[in-house]
């Protein structure tokens, strides 16, 4: 198995625009992680989803953030508009049972 | 390549103890260093985060500290309670931002 796949793997784009994060779980996991990198606040949360359906979006951090999952091979995160606060590496992670196995990640860089 | 080791690897602790869990770390140029508890079927949850120039973090019952000249970070907590089962997570960050976690400490409070 590949693993974790998440495009693009670097993004640079400017204040206002919208941006599109990808994922695609490892085959047979049925629950899927979006996390946020920041120098400030480390590794958090963002949504997770179990069998394709959104269970905490708690740590969504505004409005302008959205995910979905359409189906159990594929989920996106999406930005709009973005912000330079938005900056950061985007972690997308699967797992079937306990353990998380995450993507290399996107790095985002809003300027 | 950095590699982190937690100690030990399961835990079971009458409740009210107080408790040391351990994570070592093998490369001391680290970024910053964050425990998270991880609760069968969700997300990580982080705990307190610190920054490679910082000594300790505290947060209500928990206390954390890091000694990069040693490689190693102990999460204390205080009092424990059977609300605080759950495996916990050690999660170095590199300057690069690379992840890199520990194997998980699953802890048990017992009533």
């Amino acid at each position: 198995d590949a693993g974790v796949i998440q495009s693009p793997r670097h993004e640079v784009t400017e204040m206002g625009q919208e941006v599109t994060l990808r994922c695609k779980p490892i085959s047979g996991h049925n629950s899927l992680f979006w996390y946020r990198q920041t120098m400030m606040r480390g590794l958090e949360l963002l949504i997770y989803f179990n069998n394709n359906v959104p269970i905490d979006d708690s740590g969504m951090p505004e409005d302008r953030f959205s995910a979905k999952m359409p189906n159990a091979s594929f989920s996106t995160l999406k930005i709009q508009p973005s912000e330079p606060r938005d900056s950061a590496v985007y972690f997308c992670a699967s797992s079937s049972v306990e353990t998380q196995y995450f993507g290399p990640g996107t790095r985002l860089l809003v300027l | 390549k950095q590699e982190v080791t937690q100690i030990p690897a399961a835990l079971s602790v009458p409740e009210g103890e107080n408790l040391v869990l351990n994570c070592s770390f093998t490369d001391s140029a680290i970024y910053n260093l964050q425990w998270f508890r991880q609760d069968p079927g969700k997300g990580l949850t982080s705990l307190l985060l610190i920054q490679s120039s910082q000594r300790e973090q505290t947060s209500g019952r928990l206390n954390a500290s890091l000694d990069k000249s040693s490689g190693r970070s102990t999460l204390y907590i205080a009092a424990s309670q059977p609300g605080d089962s759950a495996t916990y997570l050690c999660v170095s960050s590199g300057s690069a931002r690379q992840l890199t976690f520990g194997s998980g400490t699953q802890l048990t409070v017992l009533p």
